[in-house]
């Protein structure tokens, strides 16, 4: 099936570092990129939408200023999370999606924990 | 009304069991409906689709009802590989987008 990875696993740095996490789909090329976040027990919210070449679309509420997003292939997207702060404490997943004759399915990135002290 | 909601769980089985999860969803125009699977600090990860017809993969059977707004998960003979965070999932019509539901936790005990 389709493969896609994130890198890093995991991040645990100082407030006010800004952190950037890579997502590519290592075996087909993506319609779509989609970065999530889940805090604990809660539910993956989607917090933007991206397309290559062109700008991130944001969910409301998600500050497209601190979270950037570049989408510079139809393998590679990636998220910058700018002067984090702990409130920015979470998982973040990334999915890429392909498009098919029965429809568009996402296959997710395994997901990037970041911890900010 | 949250645009999909699961029962809360965590359901508690023994193996063997046969567990069902429901799910009722907000927006009438969905168009697209799934089951994923997310194990414990996990990337969520596809189950199966389901369609309007219902469909069966091995132990797993998916329902969905469009006129009541509603989608099930049944696992027949549960395995301990079993446990996991069941996560029903829609997407509105013409957009790639999905919105996930809480989950909801299964346990699977010997």
């Amino acid at each position: 099936g389709a493969v896609v990875s994130q890198h890093p696993s995991w991040v645990i740095c100082k407030s006010g570092t800004s952190v950037k996490i890579e997502c590519r789909s290592l075996d087909f090329q993506a319609t779509t990129m989609f970065w999530y976040r889940q805090f604990p027990k809660q539910s993956l919210m989607l917090m933007a939408t991206s397309n290559e070449g062109s700008k991130a679309t944001y969910e409301q509420g998600v500050e497209k200023d601190k979270f950037l997003i570049n989408h510079a292939s139809l393998t590679l997207s990636t998220l910058t999370v700018t002067s984090a702060h702990p409130e920015d404490s979470s998982f973040y997943i990334c999915s890429a999606s392909i498009r098919s004759q029965i429809g568009e399915t996402q296959y997710f990135g395994p997901g990037t924990r970041l911890l900010v002290l | 009304r949250k645009e999909v909601e699961q029962d809360p769980g965590p359901f508690n089985v023994p193996e063997g069991a046969t567990v069902a999860f429901n799910c009722t969803y907000s927006n009438s125009a969905s168009q697209s409906f799934f089951w994923y699977r997310q194990d414990c600090r996990k990337e969520p990860k596809l189950l199966m689709s389901v369609y309007s017809s219902g469909n069966e993969d091995g132990r797993f059977t998916a329902q969905l009802n469009r006129a009541s707004q509603y989608i099930s998960l049944l696992i027949r003979d549960s395995k301990l590989s079993d446990s996991a965070t069941y996560l029903c999932v829609v997407s509105p019509p013409g957009y790639s987008t999905l919105t996930f539901g809480k989950g909801t936790m299964l346990l699977v005990s010997p």
